[in-house]
């Protein structure tokens, strides 16, 4: 079956331009996660959403980013103003909720270049 | 607070030997924990998981790893490697299975040598 898509896969945006990144999850899975992967690291959580409702921002590192989720399924992850040190993979996970297999499954990211 | 170590970001083998990537957690709660492979330019797997029950956990492409709480350890092994294990690995540790935050250690690439 489908997996968790992402688009667009790679992005280049200049400093201070805003930039909108799509994730379609697994459909049916109820749980849908944002993380930011730098260079050389592994990947750091930004957010997390059940449904429509965003339940963690913990790890959104400034106002600039704002994700949504409205209708419980595709999400989308915004940054505005983008600097450089946002340059990084934007990955997207998507889980079900269904008893004891529930697993992160990750789309291929999106990879952003702030120039 | 929970952390992840792998110790060794770079792992070199040769096809068929041991293959052995090191991760240590920190946790003050028992953890569940992961270890996912990434290939280039795609998102991540699931190797295997550890929740609760047995603690040597085999996962996918003959990986398996052990839950050592004595030791805070993880380590992901395998037999014999193969070309095609070249990639990058991370662990990582939650809370809660599913639906939960995954905190990743910061990889290790492995390398595997004809």
């Amino acid at each position: 079956g489908a997996g968790v898509s992402q688009s667009p896969r790679y992005k280049v945006a200049k400093r201070g331009q805003d930039v909108a990144l799509r994730c379609d999850p697994i459909s049916g899975h109820v749980s849908l996660f944002w993380y930011q992967q730098a260079l050389g690291q592994g990947p750091e959580f930004l957010t997390y959403f059940q449904n429509e409702a965003q339940l963690d921002k913990s790890g959104l590192p400034s106002d600039r980013f704002f994700a949504e989720r409205p209708e419980g399924s595709v999400s989308t992850l915004k940054i505005q103003r983008t600097q450089q040190e946002d340059s990084a993979v934007y990955l997207c996970a998507s889980s079900s909720l269904a008893g004891q297999e529930e697993t992160q499954y990750f789309g291929p990211g999106t990879r952003l270049l702030v120039l | 607070a929970q952390s992840v170590t792998q110790l060794g970001s770079h792992v070199s083998v040769s096809e068929g030997a041991l293959v052995l990537l090191r991760c240590n957690y920190s946790s003050s709660v028992p953890p569940y924990l992961f270890w996912y492979v990434q290939y280039p330019n795609q998102g991540l797997q699931l190797l295997l998981k550890y929740t609760t029950g047995a603690t040597l956990v085999k996962g996918i492409n003959g990986f398996e790893a052990e839950f050592k709480k004595s030791e805070t350890s993880f380590h992901l092994t395998k037999p014999s490697a193969h070309m095609s294990d070249a990639a990058e690995y991370f662990c990582a540790v939650s809370h809660n299975f599913g639906n939960e935050k995954l905190t990743f250690g910061t990889g290790t690439r492995l390398t595997i040598i004809p």
